[in-house]
């Protein structure tokens, strides 16, 4: 069965911590995506990657950066956490130019205290 | 800017309702519709799609109800199970184009 794997499924970090949350998928996709999932909000693209090194500005990258140094992994990188990025953090992967939809992790829900 | 409405944000069904989901969306080169079914704890996952080129797609006792016209797409849950409680998201893209727009999901309660 394809997998998304996402490192840590609960964490707790302090204002200002740099935070690495961590994506890995076993299903050779070239496409990689983060979303923050909010009440009200629903899914919001943070950034996506299209191939390894390859990296585009979702809907809303302020205060995120992400690193594609592996096709299988895929990373999201909070430089200094604040109180309103405490959040679901979604990672999923398709390949490319498939017309299928995207296979999601279980989520990263991480609180900034 | 929200390209993809959802409604309602919340629903609440005896066991054995048709409860209905509904999206509506602006950009006309949109050509992918899938709607993705989510359980606390989990991930969103596929649940059915569909191409604007049929106005309606039954699995099982999903159904997606599509209207080009008016830029509305819609999804019925058949004589709905307290199995169904979750929260669904509905989603448009333009196929070969990696992102896709997701709306604000509604959260599923079937009570028996």
């Amino acid at each position: 069965d394809v997998k998304v794997t996402q490192s840590s499924r609960y964490l707790v970090k302090r204002t200002g911590e740099k935070v690495f949350l961590e994506c890995v998928q076993d299903m050779d996709h070239e496409n990689m995506f983060w979303y923050r999932q909010d009440p009200g909000l629903g899914l919001r693209l943070i950034y996506f990657s299209y191939d390894v090194k390859m990296k585009e500005k979702g809907d809303i990258p302020e205060g995120y950066s992400v690193s594609r140094e592996k096709k299988e992994r895929f990373s999201l990188i909070l430089e200094s956490a604040s109180t309103n990025q405490t959040s679901m953090y979604l990672c999923a992967s398709r390949l490319q130019g498939a017309i299928y939809g995207y296979t999601f992790g279980s989520g990263t829900r991480l609180t900034v205290v | 800017q929200q390209q993809v409405k959802q409604s309602p944000q919340s629903l609440i069904v005896q066991k054995g309702g048709i409860p209905i989901i509904n999206c509506a969306y602006e950009n006309t080169a949109f050509d992918y519709f899938p709607w993705y079914q989510q359980f606390p704890g989990k991930g969103p996952a596929l649940l059915i799609a569909i191409r604007p080129d049929v106005s309606e797609k039954k699995e099982g006792r999903f159904t997606i109800s599509f209207n080009k016209s008016a830029k509305q797409f819609s999804l019925h849950i058949m004589d709905s199970q307290p199995g169904d409680s979750a929260t669904y998201f509905c989603a448009a893209s333009i196929v070969g184009y990696q992102k896709v727009t997701f709306g604000i999901g509604t959260k599923l309660q079937v009570i028996p």
